[in-house]
């Protein structure tokens, strides 16, 4: 089955520390991986996917197909990353995203 | 562009009651979805459309209707509202399904008492 986990529900780090939010997924073939992240009363935005190997944010995720990984990383957080992040694929048989449960990261000052 | 909207913002139901929850897109968007987000559970797709009179179920469509009459519009109706349908509703939109960003609406607040 296509299943996205999240193992960590907060993650809690202090400001300019690295943080790292996990993924892990099942999917058979070849996933299209995104991140998502919503802010404190805002609408879920695109972080980024793994297509297009870009950096936002100061935030990187590399796709490793041999630990079916999608961790999402940033070398030295800030407090206005503060917010509930949420690994996504698309999967299913009309391409839907299948999100996971959610880490909600908070950046200490 | 106004994007994604939804009303209302709030709402508060009593257990039976029916209402309906509106979205819409200003972006010509092919694809549209209703997510429901509960605490410790992210977000789950109750229903989707991938254009104008196409629907199809999500993973959580019981006690759920839709309907797309038109592509700017994806109403989500709850028939018998229940407590356990209490949640955060986000609507979504996209051009395509696969690698296309969608991008979502504000939220509905929903309580069923």
């Amino acid at each position: 089955a296509q299943r996205v986990t999240q193992p960590e529900k907060l993650l809690s780090v202090f400001k300019g520390a690295p943080v790292e939010l996990k993924c892990n997924y099942s999917y058979s073939g070849s996933p299209e991986l995104f991140w998502y992240v919503q802010y404190s009363r805002q609408r879920l935005q695109l972080l980024l996917r793994h297509i297009s190997r870009e950096s936002i944010k100061g935030f990187t995720a590399d796709l490793n197909k041999g630990e079916t990984s999608f961790h999402l990383k940033k070398p030295f957080a800030q407090e206005e990353d503060s917010a509930m992040y949420y690994c996504a694929l698309i999967g299913g048989s009309q391409g839907n995203l299948i999100f996971g449960k959610g880490t909600k990261l908070s950046v200490k000052p | 562009n106004a994007g994604v909207t939804q009303t209302p913002k709030f709402q508060v139901l009593k257990t039976g009651q029916s209402m309906t929850l509106q979205c819409a897109q200003d972006m010509n968007h092919e694809y549209m979805s209703w997510y429901r987000q509960d605490p410790g559970m992210g977000l789950r797709l109750i229903h989707y459309s991938v254009g104008a009179g196409i629907t199809d179920q999500g993973e959580v469509p019981n006690g759920y209707n839709v309907s797309r009459s038109t592509t700017e519009d994806f109403p989500l109706r709850l028939l018998s509202a229940a407590p356990s349908q209490t949640s955060v509703y986000f609507c979504a939109s996209s051009s395509r399904l696969s690698t296309d960003t969608q991008y979502f609406g504000p939220g509905t607040r929903l309580t069923v008492l």
